[in-house]
Order: structure tokens, then C-alpha cells, then sequence
């Protein structure tokens, strides 16, 4: 079975630009959640999404959006792009409820630069 | 203060060394407990969970102290292969999120393991 597929794996924007990342959960799994990583530290929450619905928010400006789609993949949305908007964006997909006692497993990330 | 704090290391042991790593965390509404493996410009991937009980996974063990609101991780007979980042992770659930939740990360413990 395939994992959490995220798209695409680098990009390179410049300031004021926006972005839209993919993700495709596991199979089965209804949760997504995305986490933004800088370097050196460890990943931070942004978004949850469970049955299409927003589940929960990160502290982030108003320029990050996300939704998920009926066959429960996603996109985060990042408008007016920032140069520390520079990270690693990962996805992450969880088991049949968002509960806090499931699993989250993570995709490969894409990997973001603004110049 | 930081919601998770570890030591950041780095943790430089040699092979067959034992090796632990501890995490706080403050928020008591902690409700489950994970480690997460990270290798350099990867995904975090999930090592194991932890438990009041603690739990043994091979080499690998995990402690959990709900008073003291602490966590540990065991490494024994250390190999090259286990150098890497190990980020310790709660999850919470928040009244604003029903069915959903999120992982809060510690900024990483990163261990090197030589020959």
C-alpha cells in the first residue's frame, strides 16, 4: 500500500508569490493534518482537516488556507509568500477518527524556498 | 517555555553504547505520547508510542510519567544506523477541535552513533 504522498517535492518561489502543496493520505484514512518544519526545529501545526471539515488551526497568519477534497487528499495554500515561509511542509495522515490516540504518519514533505 | 523541551545533544556514543533521552512537557492535557524518528532532510517516522506502563520495542524503550509529566527513551546496544534526530511528541485534543488534534514537537535530541 502506498503512503502519504506530497507534491511537489521542491519548489522554489520569490516573496510576495503564492503556493498551493498537495497530499494524498493512506488509503482508509480520513485525517490530514500539516505541519511546517524550519531548520532545526521540530515540525509545528498548521492545519487538521477530517471529512473535508477544518478540524483545528495552528498559530499561523491568515495567508496560510488548506481544504480537503472528497477522496480526502488536501492542499495548504500559502499566499504573499514570506522568506521565512522557507521550510520543509509536511502531511500528515491519521487513522478513521482524528483521535489523539491514532497514529499520524507523515509524507516525504516538500521542500520550500522564497527568495 | 516551550509546550515540549528536550535536550537538543548533540549525543555522540559509540557502537554498543546505551543511550537515554529524556522530554518534558507542560501541557497536562496531554493525552498520548509518541517518539518520532528523523533522518537529515527526511520525514519524521514514527518509533514507537508511550504508555504509563512503559513499552519495549527490541532495543527500544519508552517511559511515560504522567505526574512529573516526563518521557524517556532507551536506546541499547546503539548502531550506526540508529544516528539520527528522535523527537518526543504529545497529542492534544481540545475542546475547539472535536475529532481532531494535534502533535506539538520537541525541537529534537540528535544522536550520532560511531565505530
Amino acid at each position: 500500500d502506498a503512503g502519504v504522498t506530497q507534491s511537489p517535492t521542491h519548489l522554489i518561489k520569490t516573496r510576495g508569490q503564492h503556493v498551493t502543496l498537495r497530499c494524498s493520505p493512506i488509503s482508509g484514512h480520513k485525517s490530514v493534518s500539516w505541519y511546517q518544519q524550519v531548520l532545526g526545529q521540530g515540525p509545528q501545526f498548521i492545519f487538521q482537516y477530517y471529512e473535508k471539515e477544518e478540524r483545528g488551526r495552528g498559530n499561523f497568519p491568515d495567508r496560510f488556507s488548506a481544504r480537503q477534497f472528497p477522496n480526502y487528499s488536501s492542499e495548504l495554500n500559502v499566499n504573499a509568500l514570506l522568506l521565512g515561509d522557507s521550510a520543509l511542509y509536511l502531511c500528515a495522515s491519521s487513522g478513521l477518527q482524528g483521535s489523539p490516540y491514532n497514529e499520524q504518519f507523515f509524507g516525504p514533505g516538500t521542500r520550500l524556498t522564497v527568495l | 517555555r516551550k509546550e515540549v523541551e528536550q535536550d537538543p545533544g548533540p549525543f555522540n556514543v559509540p557502537e554498543g553504547a546505551t543511550v537515554a533521552f529524556n522530554c518534558t512537557y507542560s501541557n497536562s492535557a496531554s493525552q498520548s505520547f509518541f517518539w518520532y524518528r528523523q533522518d537529515c532532510r527526511k520525514e519524521p517516522k514514527l518509533l514507537m508510542s508511550v504508555y504509563s506502563s512503559g513499552n519495549e520495542d527490541g532495543r527500544f524503550t519508552a517511559q511515560l510519567n504522567r505526574a512529573s509529566q516526563y518521557i524517556s527513551l532507551l536506546i541499547r546496544d546503539s548502531k550506526l544506523s540508529d544516528s539520527a534526530t528522535y523527537l518526543c511528541v504529545v497529542a492534544l485534543r481540545t475542546p475547539s477541535m472535536e475529532y481532531g488534534n494535534k502533535l506539538v514537537f520537541g525541537a529534537g535530541t540528535i544522536l550520532r552513533v560511531k565505530s
